[in-house]
């Protein structure tokens, strides 16, 4: 099983600052690598896949770069609607795993 | 409107059985690959099954040989039947619509609000 390893638990960060948010995959998962944001109370959304592509509806300040195991998500001015856990997810042949999530709260 | 509404959560004891049902509007599920993730209490997200759009069927280690996914065209519908259940099933279900292209996976991009599953003596 691929272990998907995220860092830093808990990310503190302003308002209107950047966020970089880190996940590595104990092997190589190309770029089949989607990032997902969850608040409380709520189902996940889907922010990026195939490692730097937005989906849809998702604003410019989200982007994602990496690719085999080291990937990153960076959040370039943080809004207050920003802040919620992040989880990474990677997919190779028909297995899917979670990273353990990135709680980003207000610093 | 593309949307997924789960139901059949609830109370059971342990070692006993409970189908998932995920309602698709809005697309065919038969289209799509669709998932079930699930989320114990203050946890994170966990994999459990996928259907291809071909009907091909996959299982987390966790559930292999107790849960099983399918589908009903004709419904729309997605069902996770979960058999011998244990403590450590309890959890929020979430059924996903994903989509691949080969090796290229776009991700899962729609998202039911969840149903609760609770598995205590």
């Amino acid at each position: 099983e691929i272990v998907m390893t995220q860092s830093p638990a808990t990310l503190s960060v302003s308002p209107g600052e950047r966020a970089t948010l880190s996940c590595r995959a104990s092997q190589s998962v190309g770029s089949n690598l989607a990032w997902y944001q969850q608040k409380p109370g709520q189902a996940p959304r889907l922010l990026i896949y195939g490692a730097s592509a937005r989906a849809t509806g998702i604003p410019a300040r989200f982007s994602g770069s990496g690719s085999g195991t080291e990937f990153t998500l960076t959040i370039s001015s943080l809004q207050s609607e920003d802040f919620a856990v992040y989880y990474c997810q990677q997919s190779t042949n028909w297995r899917y795993t979670f990273g353990q999530g990135t709680k980003l709260e207000i610093k | 409107e593309v949307q997924l509404v789960e139901s059949g959560g609830g109370l059971l004891q342990p070692g006993g059985s409970l189908r998932l049902s995920c309602a698709a509007s809005g697309f065919t599920v038969s289209s799509n690959y669709m998932t079930w993730v699930r989320q114990a209490p203050g946890k994170g997200l966990e994999w459990v099954s996928v259907m291809s759009s071909g009907g091909s069927t996959y299982y987390a280690d966790s559930v292999k040989g107790r849960f099983t996914i399918s589908r009903d065209n004709s419904k729309n519908t997605v069902y996770l039947q979960m058999n011998r259940l244990r403590a450590e099933d309890t959890a929020v279900y979430y059924c996903a619509r994903g989509d691949n292209s080969g090796y290229y996976d776009y991700g899962m991009d729609v998202w039911g609000q969840g149903t609760t599953v609770t598995v205590s003596s």
